[in-house]
């Protein structure tokens, strides 16, 4: 079974700039999560979404938005970018069927210059 | 989430049992202990989790005690690719929530 799938990998943006990724969850995973990983900051949750619909958010500004397909893919934007956004983004999907353990993505490095 | 306490690193010999304890003494009756761990510039990645009982499976063992405020991850033969950050966190949440876990370092 494969795993939680993001795109790219990596990415350079320049300031003011606008970001999308995207993200595959497991299969069968109706429910995707969005982090931001920083050397200072840690771990941080961003927005979880269920059947296209955004469950909960994180504190974080409305530059950060996202949504949900139907077939469970999701993307996450970031307009106007900051040196600040610069950071790994994860995905992470779960199911009730597998116990709503969550499983990340590899990740996508976002540096901003 | 219930706040955890972990060592901030840890050295193993390749082949012999890594222990890493984790302190949790605020747990909460319905949160679970999750263990995970993330090796340099991947995402996180699932080990194992437990409420009560012990667990195992092919990656590691958790050992949970009586009165749950703490627990060990047991990884039983490490190897070199076992070098990582492992973190434990306690939630019975949506969300989850690292702290600085323990930086293990396994050595030949």
């Amino acid at each position: 079974k494969a795993g939680v799938t993001q795109t790219p990998r990596y990415l350079i943006k320049t300031r003011g700039q606008q970001v999308t990724l995207s993200c595959s969850p497991i299969s069968g995973h109706r429910s995707v999560s969005w982090y931001q990983q920083t050397p200072g900051q840690g771990l941080q949750f961003l927005f979880e979404y269920f059947s296209e619909t955004q469950r909960n958010k994180g504190n974080f500004p409305g530059r950060f938005s996202g949504r949900q397909f139907s077939n469970s893919r999701s993307e996450m934007n970031v307009s106007t970018l900051e040196l600040g956004d610069s950071a790994l983004y994860l995905c992470a999907s779960r199911s009730s069927l597998s116990g709503n353990t969550i499983y990340f993505g590899e990740g996508s490095w976002l540096t901003v210059v | 989430d219930a706040k955890t306490t972990q060592p901030p690193s840890m050295d193993c010999a390749e082949g012999r049992a890594a222990n890493l304890p984790c302190n949790h003494s605020t747990i909460s009756g319905n949160e679970y202990v999750y263990w995970y761990r993330q090796i340099h510039s991947q995402g996180p990645q699932y080990i194992i989790h437990g409420l009560k009982n012990n667990e195992t499976n092919e990656m590691a063992s958790l050992i949970i005690t009586e009165d749950r405020k703490s627990s060990t991850l047991i990884l039983p033969h490490a190897t070199l690719r076992d070098t990582a950050v492992y973190y434990c966190i306690v939630t019975n949440d949506y969300k989850l929530s690292f702290g600085a876990g323990t930086t293990v370092t396994v050595r030949a």
